[in-house]
């Protein structure tokens, strides 16, 4: 079975560009996550659908950073504008519905560098 | 809600001691608690899931501990070699709570020869 895939790998952007982040889970899970990646935060989370669903929209990050699920193999995540500061490396990761054990499938993420 | 704090962030030691990273959490009702690898450039690789049924679990060169009194989960990395070399993240999660776990900051090891 294929992993979870990330693109792109690597993105540069300027300070108040557009971005979207793209995420294929592993077939059949239902559950996705994004989360943020930095050094001295290490994982935090962005948002996470089950079934497509919402069910979680990380409070910080709610007014520049939308993630949106509009089949249930794929994913986008939103930055706009960008700044700075979204330097990070941004990881989606699966989960297989009614496993309830929690164990997440992680793709290798993405590097967005922002000038 | 839960928080997770691991210890230490960096650790360096020579090839064939012992490793030890420690996390404690705070929500008691925490049940589900694993260990994830992260190589350089690399994604996170399951290492182990522990549930607080178990309080030792062994792997291959390693042991988990979880001590629900304390609310402490720990790895140690018996016999480190060069390949170990990475940052370890330490996740908890709780029961019904739809596969959603809190990570640990992480601790980037390091295995000198």
């Amino acid at each position: 079975d294929a992993g979870v895939t990330q693109t792109p790998r690597h993105e540069v952007a300027e300070k108040g560009q557009t971005i979207i982040l793209k995420c294929e889970p592993v077939s059949g899970h239902n559950d996705l996550f994004w989360y943020r990646q930095t050094k001295i935060q290490g994982l935090e989370l962005l948002s996470y659908f089950r079934s497509k669903s919402l069910m979680e929209d990380g409070g910080a990050f709610k007014d520049r950073f939308k993630a949106e699920m509009l089949n249930s193999s794929f994913s986008t995540l939103k930055i706009q504008p960008t700044e700075p500061k979204d330097s990070a490396v941004y990881l989606c990761a699966s989960s297989r519905l009614g496993s309830n054990t929690g164990q997440l499938y992680f793709g290798e993420g993405s590097k967005l560098t922002v000038l | 809600g839960e928080q997770v704090e691991q210890r230490p962030p960096h650790l360096s030691v020579r090839e064939g001691d012992s490793a030890f990273i420690t996390c404690t959490y705070t929500d008691p009702n925490s049940y589900y608690f694993f260990w994830y690898k992260q190589e350089p450039g690399a994604s996170l690789q399951l290492l182990m899931k522990v549930f607080s049924s178990t309080e030792i679990n062994e792997g291959q060169g390693f042991t988990v501990l979880l001590n629900k009194k304390d609310k402490r989960l720990s790895l140690n990395l018996t016999a480190a070699h060069p390949g170990d070399s990475a940052a370890y993240f330490c996740a908890a999660g709780l029961s019904g709570s739809f596969n959603k776990l809190t990570f640990g900051a992480g601790t980037r090891l390091a295995v000198c020869p």
